[in-house]
């Protein structure tokens, strides 16, 4: 099993500019996330998708759409890129439901996003 | 939610038993308690959960006070790989998903 996987590992984009980061896991979980982490800060989540075919806002979603096009994938876009998106996102995933013993994350390896 | 606090950072010399502590004086009786770590810019690993018990696994053990207001994770024989920011976080329902709030944690450095 890979796990969760991202794609790609590492973008620079300018100003503007819109791109996808794209997610998928393997372990048939229900839930995935989208996190954001800056220098010398934890985790913030941004969006997340507690099942398919649905999608819910976190802490910091201005800026940012997802996609959870199935069960495996989940995609964070932005549209018009900003300086202040640049970051390390990473994607997670748990089996799920809310709450509950079953609940750990996993979670990738990280897109590191500089945005000009 | 529950909110968690932890030493910012901790050293421990390998081999020794690494014990790193978390308050959460504000737990609720169906939070969990998880711990996981970060090592270097690497995606953040799960390591244990527990909700009153202590737990153990192959990678620590997790050491729960009886009125849950504070908890351990114990590394029984820390090693150079050990050395990582380690976050504890209260696992509270919400909405329908894990809501999970990763603060700075605790930065272990594990000493030759």
């Amino acid at each position: 099993n890979a796990g969760v996987t991202q794609t790609p590992k590492f973008q620079v984009l300018k100003t503007g500019q819109s791109m996808t980061l794209q997610c998928a896991q393997d372990m048939n979980h229900n839930s995935m996330y989208w996190y954001r982490q800056d220098p010398g800060m934890g985790l913030r989540l941004i969006y997340y998708s507690a099942s398919e075919g649905t999608t819910d806002k976190g802490e910091v979603p201005n800026g940012y759409n997802v996609s959870r096009l199935n069960k495996r994938e989940f995609s964070l876009r932005l549209e018009s890129a900003a300086p202040s998106q640049t970051s390390v996102y990473f994607c997670a995933s748990s089996e799920g439901p809310a709450g509950g013993p079953r609940n750990e994350q996993f979670f990738g390896p990280g897109t590191r996003l500089t945005v000009l | 939610d529950a909110k968690t606090t932890q030493p910012p950072s901790m050293d421990c010399a390998e081999g020794r038993a690494a014990n790193l502590p978390c308050n959460h004086s504000t737990i609720s009786g169906n939070e969990y308690v998880y711990w996981y770590r970060q090592i270097h810019s690497q995606g953040p690993q799960y390591i244990i959960h527990g909700l009153k018990n202590n737990e153990t696994n192959e990678m620590a053990s997790l050491i729960i006070t009886e009125d849950r207001k504070s908890s351990t994770l114990i590394l029984p024989h820390a090693t150079l790989r050990d050395t990582a920011v380690y976050y504890c976080i209260v696992s509270a329902s919400s909405g329908g998903y894990q809501k999970v709030t990763f603060g700075i944690g605790t930065k272990l450095q594990v000493i030759p």
